[in-house]
């Protein structure tokens, strides 16, 4: 079964058009919840871990936030330098030292 | 700022050879994973490793692939006999416990 999930699958947004994406998770005893950047070809990069509920974390255009079903990734006025594929990951108690990863939302942003 | 590094970039190889993936990890970090994906696929684990050892590993990690740390900074995946359905990009991750994990830029592999 699908343990982390994330919608919408891909979003398309004008430069300025503020929005969010999600990233639910199923597991127990939740250690971390991660946030990372991957462009075409490239590694993810970190963005945000958040820990618990409640927990919020912002950088730049970017904030985080976390409840006990779900993450959303708020994007405020995008800039077409945001376009990207943003991946949530998740690591639990049963997962051990595994994180496990969503398919990602693949955000374009049109000037 | 430290970070991960991999190498080869890029990597083609016939089906049936053995290849070696390269990684230096962060310096002060104590875990290592390898993770790949498949084109327009999701980011799977296949592997972590703790002082000097597996740790965990996943369905996908069988009998042709292992790992080693064969000095104080590199650790390498080796796939012994190449298939087709190999050709992923595989990353590189290091971390501490508990804590964020970083990941190198990857290395490509197609298998042909």
């Amino acid at each position: 079964e699908d343990q982390v999930t994330q919608s919408p699958e891909a979003l398309r947004l004008q430069e300025g058009e503020s929005s969010s994406l999600n990233c639910s998770y199923t597991v127990s005893g939740l250690r971390g919840l991660f946030w990372y950047r991957q462009d075409p070809g490239k590694g993810p990069e970190f963005l945000f871990t958040l820990y618990s509920a409640g927990e919020e974390k912002e950088k730049e255009r970017l904030k985080a936030t976390l409840t006990k079903k779900e993450s959303f990734l708020h994007i405020t006025a995008p800039k077409p330098e945001d376009s990207a594929t943003y991946l949530c990951a998740v690591q639990a108690r049963n997962y051990g030292q595994n994180f496990v990863f969503g398919p990602g939302t693949r955000l374009s942003v049109l000037p | 700022e430290p970070e991960v590094t991999q190498t080869p970039s890029h990597q083609v190889t016939q089906m049936g050879q053995e290849v070696i993936l390269r990684c230096v990890p962060i310096s002060n970090h104590l875990y290592f994973y390898w993770y790949r994906q498949i084109l327009g696929q999701k980011v799977e684990f296949l592997v972590s490793f703790y002082n000097n050892e597996i740790s965990e590993k996943s369905e996908i990690f069988d009998d042709q692939f292992s790992v080693e740390r064969p000095d104080g900074s590199n650790f390498t995946l080796k796939i012994r006999s190449t298939k087709l359905e190999d050709s992923a990009m595989y990353f590189c991750a290091s971390g501490e416990l508990g804590n964020t994990i970083y990941f190198g830029e990857g290395s490509w592999l197609t298998v042909v």
